[in-house]
């Protein structure tokens, strides 16, 4: 009954660091996203992703790649860490998209700090 | 573009008293409609959504949602109340055969006052 799960779930970077949030679901959907939660301001799309080899940009990605090399895995790299990158970091899937009325189902999230 | 207003950041509400959630949302297309919520340290998941039929929907732990087109509202309600509701909630909005995106509302914390 894993669902989305992503790792690690707390990490602290210093400026300039890079680092590779893990992301892996068990459910077969085709689509997958990564959005960041900072407080007051709701949840912003990051980077989706609607299949293996298709990857596109949310509202927010400068300083962060992706890759979907797999139906399962969708990894979320941050490169040259910025202050502004501390987040939460919310890794999700759904089995079609949000434009088709499915639901998006959320990992537990992870707590990112850059010093 | 599409976007959510949720007129509350914090709602305190007695145990056992009803509550309402408000949401408001802008689109010039038609819309599908979300309500999450995310326990402390959790991630989000599905309360309920609105895709299309009747405009009330019921959703998990007896909360409910009303999809108001003429008003561009869907409030969320509960008759009563308790401890574990506590939690924030965010209203999302996607546009109907859209791109993938999923516009989320600020959230409203609501604290349950025992």
């Amino acid at each position: 009954n894993a669902g989305v799960t992503q790792t690690p779930k707390f990490r602290i970077l210093k400026i300039g660091q890079s680092m590779t949030l893990q992301c892996t679901q068990d459910m077969n959907h085709n689509y997958m996203y990564w959005y960041r939660q900072d407080p007051g301001m709701g949840l912003k799309l990051i980077y989706y992703s609607v299949g293996a080899g298709i990857t596109d940009k949310g509202e927010v990605p400068n300083g962060y790649n992706v890759s979907r090399s797999t139906t399962e895995d969708f990894p979320l790299r941050l490169e040259l860490a910025a202050p502004s990158q501390t987040s939460v970091y919310f890794c999700a899937s759904s089995p079609g998209g949000v434009g088709t009325g499915n639901t998006i189902y959320f990992g537990e999230g992870s707590w990112l700090t850059v010093v | 573009a599409q976007s959510v207003t949720q007129l509350d950041s914090q709602v305190p509400v007695f145990e056992e008293a009803p509550v309402e959630l408000r949401c408001n949302y802008s689109s010039s297309v038609s819309v599908y409609l979300f309500w999450y919520v995310q326990y402390p340290n959790q991630g989000l998941q599905l309360l309920l959504k609105y895709l299309s039929g009747s405009t009330l929907v019921k959703g998990i732990n007896g909360f409910e949602a009303e999809f108001n087109k003429s008003q561009t509202s869907f409030h969320l309600r509960k008759p009563s109340v308790h401890i574990s509701d506590t939690a924030e909630y965010f209203c999302a909005v996607s546009a109907q055969f859209g791109n993938e995106k999923l516009t989320f509302g600020t959230g409203t914390r609501l604290t349950i006052i025992p």
